[in-house]
């Protein structure tokens, strides 16, 4: 079954720190892993877009990692600020005959001064 | 350039009752998809549409429909509204296809279902 699974649920940070946000998925077969930004009543806005054959994206202080074989990726934001509180939302996309979305359930941020 | 608009931002509708929800894309994009979000499903895929052709369906109920215009314009209409179908409803085009490249989400409509 096709499934991308987030973790943690939500994470509190205080500003200026580092953290990393994972995201497992089962999907096969594999096309592409996206990463957006959706703040709180918005729509998404996407961070990263990586294909198979990409380990690491960066876009600013957020920088997404993918390891194809164990299925695996993270975001890591770092030197947090105030405004990336927000929920994180790792998408991926298979390509079964017709293109497959499957969503996370996201990681909400909290981050405090 | 203009983002994506979506039309209504909030509405409420009663049960049994119908709602179309409007979606004008980035000009030059050719696909437009929907996309249904609440707090305990998240995310979840309706459907894409690519030059006025339904190209991809998730699984919903075929009270849930759509269509896009020569001018790829897109409404969705869900009909005999049901209490769960209370939602924030995400229009997202690209120039090409969703699957494939950046989804350009709007705002966002928000159904509430009494």
């Amino acid at each position: 079954k096709n499934q991308v699974e987030q973790s943690p649920q939500s994470l509190i940070i205080l500003e200026g720190k580092n953290c990393t946000l994972q995201c497992n998925y089962t999907v096969s077969p594999f096309s592409n892993l996206r990463w957006y930004k959706q703040d709180t009543g918005r729509g998404p806005v996407s961070l990263t877009i990586m294909t198979f054959s990409e380990n690491t994206k960066s876009n600013g202080r957020y920088t997404a990692t993918l390891d194809a074989d164990t299925k695996q990726s993270s975001l890591h934001i770092t030197a947090s600020q105030l405004s990336d509180s927000a929920s994180y939302i790792c998408v991926v996309s298979a390509n079964t005959g017709g293109f497959k979305t499957i969503f996370g359930a996201g990681t909400r941020l909290f981050v405090k001064a | 350039k203009a983002g994506v608009t979506q039309t209504p931002r909030y509405l409420i509708k009663t049960r049994g009752q119908q709602v179309t929800l409007s979606c004008s894309p980035i000009s030059g994009h050719r696909s437009v998809s929907w996309y249904q979000q609440t707090p305990g499903q998240g995310l979840q895929f309706l459907f894409e549409y690519f030059s006025e052709t339904q190209r991809n369906k998730g699984n919903f109920p075929g009270r849930f429909s759509g269509r896009q215009f020569s001018n790829s314009r897109s409404e969705m209409n869900v009909s005999t509204l049901e209490l769960g179908d209370s939602a924030l409803y995400l229009c997202a085009s690209s120039p090409a296809g969703g699957f494939t490249g950046e989804l350009f989400f709007g705002e966002g409509s928000r159904l509430t279902v009494l």
